[in-house]
């Protein structure tokens, strides 16, 4: 899996929006880009993925640059319950195993 | 209803003993894995199995043997427990179709003393 690079950590207000940065200059045509959290104390869970274009879901937005070489994960309102890890995950989507190769990510800690 | 389990949650043990973890997910996923994360929060594959099968093994110690019973299950089994196995094993398993998003289990925090 290609590598991806992200700030150590990030603070946020709780109910501002968050845009969580990530670099993956070495992607691949054939590469999704997976976001993925862990909560303190649990196992990591999905947020969003996509391969070209922007992306929505009820937890978050994925915006992709249109080199593909960075993205950007956006959380419209942070709440406390937001405070966790955040991994971007380059992951080849002609691999026959999905395992995910996880770097260090990013820290969010969530201010009241 | 848990999508993946996890048993024990916690599990102590001392140098040399033999232990396994176990893991069920009731989401009827064709693929599971192991993964180990070290106190310096690192998250790594430790193996891979698609309907019973192995198809990944990391450069994991041969003390560590994964057992797949049927496609839900697929336990963790550690011979010779030494003090740098100590760290949390998460289990985790993947659609055969769609957005292959991995759901993973609560974690086996394993304390080897």
């Amino acid at each position: 899996d290609a590598k991806t690079t992200q700030p150590n950590s990030m603070e946020s207000n709780e109910e501002e929006p968050v845009h969580l940065p990530c670099n993956h200059s070495t992607i691949s045509g054939t590469d999704y880009i997976h976001w993925y959290r862990q909560l303190p104390s649990q196992g990591p869970e999905y947020v969003i993925h996509g391969l070209t274009s922007n992306v929505n879901n009820r937890m978050a937005s994925l915006a992709i640059a249109e080199d593909r070489k960075s993205s950007t994960l956006i959380l419209h309102r942070a709440t406390l319950r937001d405070a966790a890890v955040y991994y971007c995950i380059l992951r080849d989507s002609g691999a026959g195993s999905y395992q995910l190769t996880f770097g260090k990510g990013t820290k969010l800690s969530v201010i009241p | 209803d848990t999508a993946v389990s996890q048993t024990p949650k916690y599990l102590v043990t001392q140098m040399g003993n033999d232990k396994s973890i176990k893991c069920e997910q009731n989401l009827g996923h064709d693929t599971m894995y192991w993964y180990k994360q070290d106190s310096k929060k690192f998250l790594k594959i430790m193996f891979s199995y698609n309907n019973k099968e192995l198809i990944i093994n990391e450069t994991v110690p041969n003390r560590f043997s994964p057992k797949s019973p049927d496609k839900a299950h697929l336990n963790l089994h550690i011979n010779s427990l030494e003090l740098g196995d100590s760290a949390v094993y998460f289990c985790a398993s993947t659609p055969r179709t769609g957005t292959k998003e991995q759901y993973f289990g609560p974690g086996t925090r394993l304390t080897v003393t």
